[in-house]
């Protein structure tokens, strides 16, 4: 695609519900990552993918978050039992290759959780 | 501990003056620096980036300058333009490249 697309926008669920948010990169971009932005704060790194494989999680709060990349392109972002706390834009980013400084960003995921 | 630190939240200008927004940092192992420029309900969206190893690069009305000694660097926008009004995230990574670490944000708001 032309841009990174993240779905849904806007995602209303109650407290301890299971929710899923999805990424589809630019084409033909090998990594991925999932950033968290908190209201009044700036994105803050979750996960980053290189490949299907998850090269770094270590942004990822606790064991109620899970993020895949079952085939190298499409990623989705996965929370357990969510928690107030888990409100906050989600976004994904890709870049073209490994490393690279300059991530494209998707409009992100909004979750609001009451 | 925040390590990439924009102290002003918001910043207002008169179209056409410069726009001075700044950033400073802890962490000495960052040497690749970002600015991010967001758009309500839009994802923020690269503007200009400048390696350690410069102090000052340049894209037509946006450049970036910094200073390593004193963990700063700053973007100016001249001349300003309405269009201009958005939050500016700085960012800033280090050894692995993939892990931005964002400042808070600066909202800049350029009066017509």
């Amino acid at each position: 695609g032309a841009g990174v697309s993240q779905t849904p926008s806007n995602k209303v669920t109650e407290k301890g519900k299971y929710v899923e948010l999805r990424c589809d990169p630019i084409s033909g971009h090998t990594a991925l990552y999932w950033y968290r932005q908190s209201l009044g704060q700036g994105p803050e790194f979750l996960i980053y993918f290189q490949g299907t494989g998850a090269a770094d999680d270590s942004g990822l709060p606790n064991d109620r978050f899970f993020a895949v990349r079952p085939e190298g392109s499409v990623s989705t972002l996965k929370i357990q039992r969510t928690e107030r706390g888990d409100s906050a834009v989600y976004l994904c980013a890709s870049s073209q290759m490994a490393g690279a400084n300059v991530l494209t960003f998707g409009a992100g995921s909004r979750l609001t959780v009451l | 501990d925040q390590q990439v630190k924009q102290n002003s939240p918001s910043l207002s200008v008169q179209e056409g003056r410069i726009s001075i927004l700044n950033c400073d940092y802890t962490n000495s192992m960052f040497d690749y620096f970002l600015w991010y420029k967001k758009y309500p309900a839009e994802g923020p969206t690269f503007l200009i980036s400048i390696s350690s190893i410069k102090d000052k690069n340049e894209d037509g009305r946006f450049t970036v300058f910094l200073n390593k000694s004193a963990k700063h660097l700053s973007l100016h926008i001249v001349p300003s333009q309405p269009g201009d009004s958005a939050v500016y995230f700085c960012a800033a990574s280090g050894g692995s490249n993939y892990k931005l670490t964002f400042g808070k944000g600066t909202l800049l708001t350029v009066n017509p």
